[in-house]
């Protein structure tokens, strides 16, 4: 079975800081590894994906994650952040052979100060 | 814009009634997943269609079931309604492959009193 645990319900950054999220996950299989951002009253969006091939993956709005499968993790980080980046940020899991279901952590509310 | 598209946006029924929630699908995608999202909670995976037969369910009772059209547009049908089913429901449309890409619409909020 498949799992995933986001450490942090809420983080707060100031703006121009260092975000991290944090993201590890449990899977029998060599799982496909995803980070989605939703806004409020609207659905989620996809920073990034890990599929195969090199760990550091390089997302949408300045967002990398890297694939650590001796931890079991795909933490998100941005260098800088801005106040547009408040959101909620989901960490998923699939299984490469399960046909596209997710399975999504709870979720991080982040929120920058200016 | 995603290109998927839910209605209605927000729904209030009451305990013991049914709904019917509807999403199109992006053009080129014949494959839909449905999702349930309790508040302060991750989405939960409720089902997937792939040309028209269910492709994968998740752990939700038989009184959630799906259509999806030949147009590939879907539909969740949920009936006795409980209170525990207010969530905002969401619809994503893929493309079958390796490599899929789910792409999510904005969601129907429910609310059961």
């Amino acid at each position: 079975a498949q799992s995933v645990t986001q450490l942090g319900s809420h983080v707060s950054v100031s703006e121009g800081a260092l975000v991290l999220l944090r993201c590890n996950y449990s899977s029998s299989v060599p799982p496909y590894l995803f980070w989605y951002v939703q806004y409020p009253n609207q659905g989620l969006q996809l920073l990034l994906k890990y599929t195969t091939g090199a760990t550091l993956v390089k997302g949408i709005n300045g967002f990398e994650a890297e694939f650590k499968k001796s931890e079991t993790s795909f933490h998100l980080t941005k260098p800088s952040a801005h106040m547009s980046d408040a959101a909620e940020y989901f960490c998923a899991v699939s299984d490469p052979l399960g046909g596209g279901k997710l399975i999504f952590g709870q979720g991080t509310e982040l929120s920058v100060k200016p | 814009e995603t290109g998927v598209t839910q209605s209605p946006t927000h729904l209030i029924k009451t305990r013991g009634q049914q709904v019917t929630l509807r999403c199109s699908s992006q053009s080129g995608h014949n494959t839909v997943s449905w999702y349930q999202q309790a508040l302060g909670q991750g989405p939960q995976f409720i089902f997937q269609y792939y040309r028209e037969e269910e492709n994968g369910r998740g752990n939700f009772p038989p009184r959630f079931s799906g259509l999806q059209f030949p147009n590939y547009s879907s539909e969740l049908n949920v009936n006795a309604l409980e209170l525990d089913d207010s969530a905002l429901y969401l619809c994503a449309s893929s493309s079958t492959g390796v490599d899929e890409k789910l792409f999510f619409g904005s969601g129907t909020q429910l609310s059961v009193l």
